[in-house]
């Protein structure tokens, strides 16, 4: 069964830090891809970022990025120079054959 | 704003009853999602479908059913309501059937009394 673990449930962050989110799952598939996204207040779900799993180049979007470890099938998430308005919940997703599979998420606090 | 818009916002019904959800993606995206989302919790998939065919089909129940119609915009039917249904559905869209890169609507909040 594919799974996606996201062990940290609350995070804070002081702003202008650097902050590393974790997520790790679990699949006997070779194709995926893996993503982040954010869920502020509002509750709009944005997405943050992407991952093709054949890719060995980590990805990055602006203040985000991410160190993706196939072997190890982890998918963290950097955010360097945390600014207020990251504050949000986190989801790690994956999805392989057409299934989507969403992490529990992680709260994270920039702190001003 | 992605694009992709719901409705209704808000929605609040009695158990045992039956409501349609309405979801239009962005222009030009086949795909649509349906996700469920309780509260604090992460999202459940429940299912796909791309111009007009059902493609993936995830945790979703029998009392629920969802179509797509040529214009693409989709509806999700939630029968037999029960409390444990209340929750907040999203709707997503993508271009493509491989192209995962999904766009989330607002979201429709269900309340089942």
């Amino acid at each position: 069964a594919q799974t996606v673990t996201q062990s940290q449930p609350e995070m804070s962050v002081q702003e202008a830090e650097t902050v590393t989110l974790s997520c790790t799952y679990d699949t006997s598939e070779n194709n995926y891809y893996l993503f982040w996204y954010k869920q502020p207040p509002s509750r709009q779900m944005i997405l943050v970022i992407r991952q093709e799993a054949y890719k060995q180049q980590n990805a990055t979007e602006n203040r985000f990025s991410v160190n993706f470890q196939k072997a190890a099938k982890s998918f963290s998430l950097k955010i360097s120079d945390s600014q207020l308005g990251d504050t949000a919940m986190y989801f790690c997703a994956f999805v392989s054959r057409g299934q989507f599979y969403f992490g529990t998420g992680t709260s994270l606090t920039v702190i001003p | 704003d992605s694009g992709v818009t719901q409705t209704p916002k808000h929605l609040i019904t009695a158990t045992g009853q039956r409501v349609t959800l309405r979801c239009s993606p962005r222009s030009g995206d086949l795909s649509v999602y349906w996700y469920q989302q309780s509260l604090d919790q992460g999202l459940q998939f429940l299912i796909q479908y791309y111009n007009g065919e059902e493609r993936a089909k995830g945790n979703i129940l029998e009392r629920f059913s969802a179509q797509q119609f040529p214009d693409l915009h989709s509806e999700l039917n939630l029968s037999s309501l029960e409390l444990g249904d209340s929750a907040l559905y999203f709707c997503a869209s993508s271009g493509g059937f491989l192209s995962y890169e999904q766009y989330f609507g607002p979201g429709t909040r269900l309340t089942v009394t």
